[in-house]
């Protein structure tokens, strides 16, 4: 069964440090996600992806946020300089052409910020 | 704005029904979902509700109401692998947006023996 991936699963970082989340959808899905989960908080929009472009984003994702689907297959996040506020579980999901049923989630990557 | 609601925790015996109640406030209406998670592990998708009604999935079931903004998930037969959060979630709607989803802050079930 086709499945949404992460990598990596866990990265620690220092404070002020960039750091790239990498994700690879489902082939045949053309909307992508990013959310975002703070320990022992709900589950966060931060921002959309369709036809190489952002569709929407929440206030979480200021200018230190950016995305990009550098090839046919990756989605990546980039936080360009880390607080230690960005510490959180960071899930990459996407759903198919109607794009506004199923979405399905990857396992996230689990980032600690230092 | 959206706005969710949905209690903390619930606690149930194995082999039982289990009831966990949503009620939500939103600027639109564009369906409601929702996902199973388990501790440390990504939302698994569940349902998906956009008419009013029950429906029927296995030992799992939603029900909507649009007027009330209500929504139940009912899990029947009980397992002890039940045992996990079950979030609420409606998307955005914004014009030509698709399903950027709203979560509410989830129910922690435990399954006891």
């Amino acid at each position: 069964e086709p499945e949404v991936t992460q990598t990596p699963s866990h990265q620690v970082t220092q404070m002020g440090q960039e750091v790239i989340l990498r994700c690879v959808p489902i082939s045949n899905h053309l909307y992508f996600y990013w959310y975002r989960q703070i320990l022992g908080q709900k589950v966060e929009f931060l921002v959309s992806f369709y036809n190489n472009e952002i569709s929407e984003k929440s206030e979480i994702f200021d200018d230190q946020f950016s995305v990009e689907r550098p090839d046919g297959s990756n989605f990546t996040l980039k936080i360009r300089s880390t607080k230690l506020e960005d510490s959180a579980m960071y899930f990459c999901a996407s759903s198919g052409p109607e794009g506004d049923n199923e979405q399905f989630f990857g396992p996230g990557t689990r980032l600690t910020v230092l | 704005g959206q706005n969710i609601d949905q209690p903390t925790e619930m606690t149930a015996t194995e082999g039982a029904i289990v009831q966990i109640n949503c009620t939500y406030q939103t600027s639109g209406f564009n369906g409601l979902f929702w996902y199973q998670q388990h501790a440390g592990e990504a939302p698994t998708f569940l349902s998906y509700n956009v008419l009013d009604g029950l429906e029927e999935k296995g030992r799992f079931s939603s029900f909507l109401s649009r007027s009330k903004g209500y929504s139940y998930l009912l899990l029947k037969e009980l397992q002890m692998k039940d045992s996990a959060s079950y979030l609420c979630a409606v998307p955005l709607n914004y014009g030509g947006s698709q399903g950027n989803l709203i979560f509410g802050k989830g129910t922690k079930l435990s399954v006891k023996p």
